[in-house]
């Protein structure tokens, strides 16, 4: 089993569309939570960073870390096509590290 | 913006050439990785650096070998390319003590 699981996808709704994505994970000793953004083609981006259990908003994107569930979710509120793409989750901390051990990626598509 | 720079960007070699990926980012990070992908797969860590003169292999294993001689340099050569090694190499550099990882736009290997 992984130790970060993410659905790959792909995720295909509607232009303005309230999208929720997952992770789960096993690993307890976690601290940092984190999602990347990658368009076709491109690295990986920085979208959002969180430390410990909480809500952290930017925009139209709110992370969210359930440490006791070892569960986190990136919602994207008022989704546009500009958004399409690959979002991987991304973890680190603790006795694990500061190695990143990342999601597989979940594929969205919003369409006009 | 992340000042963290890969070259070439596309490349197409035959079966048993030499390649050399270069990677470079002017952040000053002492942590530099590379990961592969294949297209709509997940990050594949092959190698990573703490700083100067230091190089570990990753999780997966790889024939790529990577050098750290400078700070901002961290190149990965493969002395005789195959078919199997087609894939795309993502670099990244750690922002120190928070695990946040920046990511150069990639280089695309295609092998004859």
């Amino acid at each position: 089993q992984k130790e970060v699981e993410q659905d790959p996808g792909p995720l295909s709704v509607p232009e303005g569309a309230i999208v929720s994505l997952n992770c789960t994970y096993s690993n307890s000793a976690f601290q940092y939570f984190m999602w990347y953004r990658q368009y076709s083609r491109k690295g990986p981006e920085l979208l959002m960073y969180t430390y410990s259990s909480g809500n952290k908003e930017d925009g139209r994107f709110t992370a969210q870390v359930d440490k006791s569930s070892k569960y986190i979710s990136l919602f994207i509120r008022d989704s546009q096509p500009s958004d399409s793409a690959t979002y991987l989750c991304a973890m680190s901390g603790g006795f694990a590290g500061n190695m990143l051990t990342f999601g597989g990626g979940t594929r969205l598509m919003v369409k006009p | 913006e992340a000042d963290i720079y890969q070259t070439p960007r596309y490349l197409v070699i035959g079966t048993g050439k030499k390649i050399t990926l270069e990677c470079s980012q002017t952040m000053g990070h002492d942590k530099m990785y590379w990961y592969q992908q294949d297209p709509g797969m997940e990050l594949h860590l092959i190698h990573y650096s703490y700083g100067v003169n230091s190089t570990e292999k990753g999780d997966l294993s790889s024939e790529s070998t990577v050098s750290r001689i400078r700070t901002e340099h961290f190149p990965l050569t493969l002395e005789s390319a195959r078919p199997s090694h087609t894939s795309q190499y993502l670099c990244a550099s750690e922002k120190q003590g928070t695990g946040e990882l920046f990511f150069g736009e990639g280089s695309r290997l295609t092998v004859l």
